[in-house]
């Protein structure tokens, strides 16, 4: 079965700092993998989505990459802000129906 | 345009009652996803729905759950006899295309808060 690991499980950082998230997963053979930022009492908004045949994502301050063969993925977030303040999860996608998440990393940008 | 709206956004319930949480998709959207995120834990997948195929229960926890889709559009997830265990924010996902796509993004519901006592 995947296994998606995230680390760390919560980031403080000051306004500006730019910032790298991890991911990990037991299983390469995926069809994409999708970082999400989920705001307190909300659902997930898709940030990007990296399908298995490429290594880098951007939008924005964002950029995401992917190493499947080694079952790695980074979120790296430039000039951080008070905004950016969520709780960050990748999921990744399999043969199977369903997304597998990670726990989350739970990132606070102290103005 | 609108995205996925559930309904409710809260709900609270006795033990040993029943509960039914709906899901409006995006129009348009073939493939539907509920999943159930407990406190401290990642989201756990449910079951899945994709137009008129048989749906992929592999994700229930147990015969108390289940769920509908009707005309391919709105779902219901219902759980029988709630215990405490059940609470959870549970949620909902569509996409235009599902298994075997490489770009299928999941849009996601603001969620259910359900709170057994």
């Amino acid at each position: 079965k995947q296994e998606v690991t995230q680390i760390p499980a919560a980031l403080s950082v000051p306004e500006g700092e730019n910032l790298v998230l991890n991911c990990s997963f037991t299983d390469s053979a995926i069809y994409n993998l999708q970082w999400f930022r989920q705001d307190p009492g909300k659902g997930l908004t898709s940030l990007l989505l990296i399908q298995s045949s490429q290594r880098e994502q951007t939008s924005g301050r964002l950029n995401a990459s992917l190493d499947k063969s080694s079952g790695r993925s980074t979120l790296y977030i430039a000039a951080s802000q008070p905004g950016d303040s969520a709780t960050y999860l990748c999921a990744v996608k399999t043969g199977a129906n369903n997304l597998f998440f990670g726990t989350g990393t739970r990132l606070t940008v102290i103005p | 345009g609108a995205g996925v709206s559930q309904s409710p956004s809260n709900k609270v319930t006795e033990k040993g009652k029943d509960v039914e949480l709906r899901c409006d998709p995006i129009s348009g959207h073939t493939a539907l996803y509920w999943y159930r995120q407990s406190l401290g834990q990642g989201l756990e997948f449910l079951i899945y729905f994709q137009g008129n195929s048989a749906p992929d229960k592999s994700g229930l926890p147990s015969d108390r759950f289940s769920a509908e889709r009707t005309g391919g559009s709105v779902s219901t997830l219902t759980i029988q006899r709630t215990q405490q265990e059940d609470s959870a924010v549970y949620l909902c996902a569509s996409s235009i295309i599902g298994t075997g796509a490489t770009t299928d993004t999941q849009y996601f519901g603001p969620g259910t808060r359900l709170t057994v006592l």
